[in-house]
Order: C-alpha cells, then sequence, then structure tokens
C-alpha cells in the first residue's frame, strides 16, 4: 500500500461546478499535511495547509480526520485557471521529506 | 523569502555523458536538501536527502553511484547524473525545509537523455 493514496483523475468538470479531492494516509504518526498545486512542467506549489478544525481559503477548504487518516480537498466555482494536478502531501515530522501523492488532474473546461 | 534556485530548466544530453544539476539556498541555510525525480503522470518520487558535510542517504532502488549528491555547503547541493542514458530522462526536483516558511522548492529541471 502506497503510503498517500489520491482519487485517481482526472476530473474534467465544468466552470463554476464544484469538486472535492479525497486522499487517505498510512502512517499514523504523520503530522502535517498539505494539498499541493503543480502545473505542467512546473514545481509543486502549496495551495494550503489542512487542519483537523478544517480550514478555508477563499473557494478551497480542506479537511483532515485523523481517526480516518483521510484528507479531503473541496474547490467552488471552479474556475479555468484551477486546472493543474493537486498533490495531496504528508509531513511525517521534523526535517524528513515530504511525501506525495500521486496527484489527481482537474481539467475545468468552459 | 526561502527561495531556491535550481539550474539548469531543461538540459538536452547525449546518451553516456553526465548531467550536473545544482541547487542553491538563497537567503537560508539549507543543511538539508530533498532530491525527487517525476516521470510523466507520476508522483514525486525522493530519491536521496543530501546532507551538508556528509554523505547523502539514498532511497531503496536508486544507486549512489549514478547520482551522485554532493552538498559541500549551506546553501548548495548537487546531483550529477552519471553516464545517462534515455530511461533517466524525467523531471528533477529539490526541496529544503527553512523553519520560517518550511518546505520550498527548486522550479526543478527537465532532463532529456538522447
Amino acid at each position: 500500500r502506497k503510503e498517500v493514496e489520491q482519487d485517481p483523475g482526472p476530473f474534467n468538470v465544468p466552470e463554476g461546478a464544484t469538486v472535492a479531492f479525497n486522499c487517505t494516509y498510512s502512517n499514523s504518526a504523520s503530522q502535517s499535511f498539505f494539498w499541493y498545486r503543480q502545473d505542467c512542467r512546473k514545481e509543486p506549489k502549496l495551495l494550503m495547509s489542512v487542519y483537523s478544525s478544517g480550514n478555508e481559503d477563499g473557494r478551497f477548504t480542506a479537511q483532515l480526520n485523523r481517526a480516518s487518516q483521510y484528507i479531503s480537498l473541496l474547490i467552488r466555482d471552479s474556475k479555468l485557471s484551477d486546472s493543474a494536478t493537486y498533490l495531496c502531501v504528508v509531513d511525517r515530522s521534523g526535517n524528513t521529506p515530504l511525501v506525495f501523492g500521486k496527484g489527481t488532474r482537474l481539467s475545468v473546461i468552459a | 523569502g526561502a527561495v531556491v534556485s535550481q539550474h539548469p530548466s531543461w538540459v538536452i544530453c547525449k546518451s553516456g555523458t553526465s548531467v550536473k544539476i545544482e541547487c542553491r539556498s538563497l537567503d537560508f541555510q539549507a543543511t538539508t536538501m530533498f532530491w525527487y525525480r517525476q516521470f510523466p503522470k507520476q508522483s514525486l518520487m525522493l530519491m536521496a536527502t543530501s546532507n551538508e558535510g556528509s554523505k547523502a542517504t539514498y532511497e531503496q532502488g536508486v544507486e549512489k553511484d549514478k547520482f551522485l549528491i554532493n552538498h559541500a555547503s549551506l546553501t548548495l547541493s548537487t546531483l550529477t547524473v552519471t553516464s545517462a542514458h534515455p530511461e533517466d530522462s524525467s523531471f528533477y526536483i529539490c526541496s529544503a525545509r527553512d523553519s520560517r516558511v518550511g518546505y520550498t522548492f527548486g522550479s526543478g529541471t527537465r532532463l532529456t537523455v538522447v
């Protein structure tokens, strides 16, 4: 089993749609959780951190369920510019490398 | 703040030659850098952890003699792909952790071996 598993993509949605991505992680000792966005042939960029209390940043809402080891990302009112690959990322602890999920490709269509 | 500069951005080389990729932390000291590789439609896979002043730690399945890592200073880590072959063609990217802002990534190097 991979340490971080994500929904298989791709997701093709119309502008204005709401789309949800799911992710599970296997290492219960993981401490920090993130969603990154990666555009084609570019480096990943931090979209948002994920907290148990849930957090929202504009049209983006992230949620963490430690008991289920489950992370989610909700995008409301999708824009064309949201088209990218979304990576679920886990930080075990301290100065250890981030562990990346395979990513879910989102295409927002006009 | 917390910028990692990586170059070259892309490189095309002939099979059998070696390619060096550099990552510099511009405004912080990176005692540890992480090197990842990403094949098309795949996740970023950790290759090795580079430690300043000591040997790198390689992930299982990564040949240390083929992917030479040098981290001679607190701001520079290099990855050299020796005797490159077409199957080494990939997107290579480095990352470091800054205490102020967390993890930051270089802009990546797209290597094509012909």
